[in-house]
């Protein structure tokens, strides 16, 4: 049984295009995370959420918006899409805010042309 | 503003080799610091968690060690298999509790 799934596994879109990301885990756990990792492989946080509560934003651009409708999911949705924004994002889940291990997704790789 | 630093970058070594990864983090005011491994296109696994209050922790092969007051952490990996070929990612947890923050990796190659 997949812990922590993401869909798609990889994504291939045009510069200006809306896109989604879906991750589910089915753990129990209350706190949820979307983590970018960029192309030198370096893992950044994005968001977290704690019983769908926005708890972290990282100065993330307000170009993506995480959605979070119920505690087993987090969705990341993504508006005009730009170069820069190519990168693996993570999904990531944890039984407390941050004290506890994160169980992480197996990541969803975006390419924006 | 926390950073996290990994040494070395890269490391090569036959198989067999004891081995040390090493962790450096700059704000001692923790919460925990976790070791990760990182498989080429895949996600992370969790190696070993080390609460703040803790000096070390022990998994098979594998040892973390924490020294909250320097802002270090050694990973060590015992008799060192080409299975253990991958990155491994140091994170720091704040005392908020809520932000990670990650080192940039150390990527091991096992040679046979």
């Amino acid at each position: 049984d997949t812990a922590v799934s993401q869909t798609p596994k990889y994504l291939v879109t045009q510069m200006g295009n809306d896109k989604s990301i879906k991750c589910e885990q089915n753990l129990g756990h209350d706190t949820m995370y979307w983590y970018k990792q960029d192309s030198k492989k370096f893992l950044k946080i994005m968001f977290s959420y704690n019983n769908k509560e926005l708890i972290i934003n990282e100065t993330v651009p307000n170009r993506f918006s995480p959605k979070s409708p119920d505690k087993a999911h987090l969705n990341l949705h993504i508006n005009s899409l730009e170069l820069g924004d190519s990168a693996v994002y993570f999904c990531a889940s944890s039984q407390e805010t941050g004290p506890d291990t994160q169980y992480f997704g197996p990541g969803t790789r975006l390419t924006v042309l | 503003k926390q950073e996290v630093t990994q040494i070395p970058a890269a490391l090569s070594v036959p198989e067999g080799e004891n081995l040390v990864l090493n962790c450096s983090f700059t704000d001692s005011a923790i919460y925990n610091l976790q070791w990760f491994r990182q498989d080429p296109g895949k996600g992370l696994t969790s190696l070993l968690l080390i609460q703040s209050s803790q000096r070390e922790q022990t998994s098979g092969r594998l040892n973390a060690s924490l020294d909250k007051s320097s802002g270090r952490s050694t990973l060590y990996i015992a008799a060192s298999q080409p299975g253990d070929s991958a990155t491994y990612l140091c994170a720091v947890c704040g005392t908020g509790g809520f932000k990670t923050i990650f080192g940039a990796g150390t990527r091991l190659f096992v040679k046979a």
